[in-house]
């Protein structure tokens, strides 16, 4: 099974600011890496897929990049709404993978 | 519109049954492949299980293996999961979702909450 590792666990970013969340795969996914945002009592979100391509909807403050076993999602300019957890899931392997999350709160 | 709409959650006693449902609308389903994904209180996403969009193959994750099965009727678009043998760990929301480009879930129902306890 790959582990997926999210870091920090939590990130605490004043809005306007830039936010910056790591992964990082046990193996090689290529670039086979999703990240969703969830907020609380809501379900998760699609954010982005192919490790840096944005879903459909999704504001051009967030973006992804990385391969292989390093992956990074940067809000570049945080607003109210983007205060989640946030989570990356790899799908080049079975079982499918999920991050343990990243918590961004208000500073 | 996208949607997909889970229900038959709810408490069952350690080792009981349950199965869960997902309707699903506003994109040719039997187009795409499907999944089940949980939340446990206090933790973060774990997938469950996934199938094709022609049923011929399903995936599971190991610990629900052997108790868990998924399903899907495309006359009905519906997704179904055929949990047996519960457990407490097994407390979880429980989300359908729809596999979009790759197994990623481009489309995410609200959930239902099923709590194993006695």
């Amino acid at each position: 099974e790959i582990v997926m590792t999210q870091s920090p666990a939590s990130l605490s970013v004043s809005p306007g600011e830039r936010a910056t969340l790591s992964c990082r795969a046990s193996q090689s996914v290529s670039g086979t890496l999703a990240w969703y945002q969830q907020k609380p009592g809501q379900a998760p979100r699609l954010l982005i897929y192919g490790a840096s391509t944005r879903a459909t909807g999704i504001p051009a403050r967030f973006s992804g990049s990385g391969s292989g076993t390093e992956f990074t999602l940067t809000i570049s300019s945080l607003q109210s709404e983007d205060f989640a957890v946030y989570y990356c899931q790899q799908y080049n392997n079975w079982p499918l993978t999920f991050g343990g999350g990243t918590k961004v709160e208000i500073k | 519109e996208v949607q997909v709409l889970e229900s038959g959650g709810g408490l069952v006693q350690p080792g009981g049954s349950l199965r869960l449902s997902c309707a699903a609308s506003g994109f040719t389903f039997n187009n795409y492949a499907m999944s089940w994904v949980r939340r446990a209180p206090g933790k973060g996403l774990e997938w469950v299980s996934g199938i094709s969009s022609s049923a011929t193959s399903t995936y599971s994750a190991d610990s629900v293996k052997g108790r868990f099965t998924i399903s899907r009727d495309n006359s009905k678009n519906t997704l179904y999961l055929q949990m047996n043998s519960l457990r407490a760990e097994d407390t979880a929301i429980y989300y359908c979702a729809k596999v979009g480009s790759g197994w990623n879930f481009d489309y995410w129902g609200q959930g239902t909450l099923v709590t194993v306890s006695s």
